[in-house]
């Protein structure tokens, strides 16, 4: 299995600062294809979880452009330009090169 | 619009199996690139991938729960079954199922239904 470690685990946030998440993997996830298969999703208190990046860059179907994600090889970051209070909840990255592992999630809270 | 939805039992038993039912419109699991997984989350936990079935019926399974996992779909009724057998309290978590388009992300996903293992 590839394992996926976020980080910081739990992230205080200030609205209208920014805010980054870190992902790192056990081994690269660039495809053949050439795109990295990295995924973020958010999961909002007591809700589904929601996709927000898709093949480590492109943004999903409405999601907000205040949200981009970025990385090779191993390391992957989702970057919040600017936190607004509906973004609480919990961060997951994916794994999709194999059969798909999650991170262990970073919990963001507004200060 | 695509939409899904869980439904199955939310008491076992240990040693029993669970049968999930993941019911969904808006798509159909025949289209090349279609697939619906399913992904579990105890409570309090981090996300837990499980099984994969995709339109050309290819089938993926969690490594660890591979020999307890089967995943089946059928078409004429917009339904994907997941089975689990010889549960355990450790099996107790929200079961979610969840739209996939070739490789790129779980983008629509099911409200969950909670299963608790029990005597």
């Amino acid at each position: 299995d590839i394992l996926m470690t976020q980080s910081p685990l739990s992230l205080p946030v200030t609205p209208g600062e920014p805010a980054s998440i870190s992902c790192r993997s056990s081994q690269s996830l660039l495809h053949n294809n050439g795109y990295y298969c990295l995924d973020w999703y958010l999961q909002k208190p007591g809700q589904s979880p929601q996709l927000l990046i898709y093949l480590g860059s492109l943004r999903a179907s409405g999601v907000p452009d205040r949200f981009s994600g970025s990385g090779s090889g191993t390391e992957f970051t989702l970057n919040i330009s600017r936190v607004e209070a509906e973004d609480v909840g919990v961060y997951y990255c994916m794994q999709a090169l194999q059969n798909p592992t999650f991170g262990q999630g970073t919990k963001v809270e507004i200060k | 619009q695509i939409t899904l939805k869980e439904s199955g039992p939310t008491l076992v038993k240990p040693t029993q199996t669970l049968t999930l039912t993941c019911t969904f419109s808006g798509f159909s699991v025949s289209t090349s690139g279609v697939g619906v997984g399913w992904i579990r989350q105890p409570p309090g936990k981090a996300l837990e991938w499980l099984a994969l079935i995709y339109w050309d019926d290819a089938k993926r399974y969690r490594p660890s729960l591979k020999s307890r996992l089967t995943i089946t779909k059928d078409t004429s009724k917009n339904q994907v079954v997941l089975t689990l057998t010889d549960m355990d309290p450790v099996d107790t978590a929200t079961y979610y199922c969840a739209h996939i388009l070739y490789n790129s992300g779980f983008d629509y996903w099911g409200q969950g239904t909670l299963v608790t293992v029990s005597s």
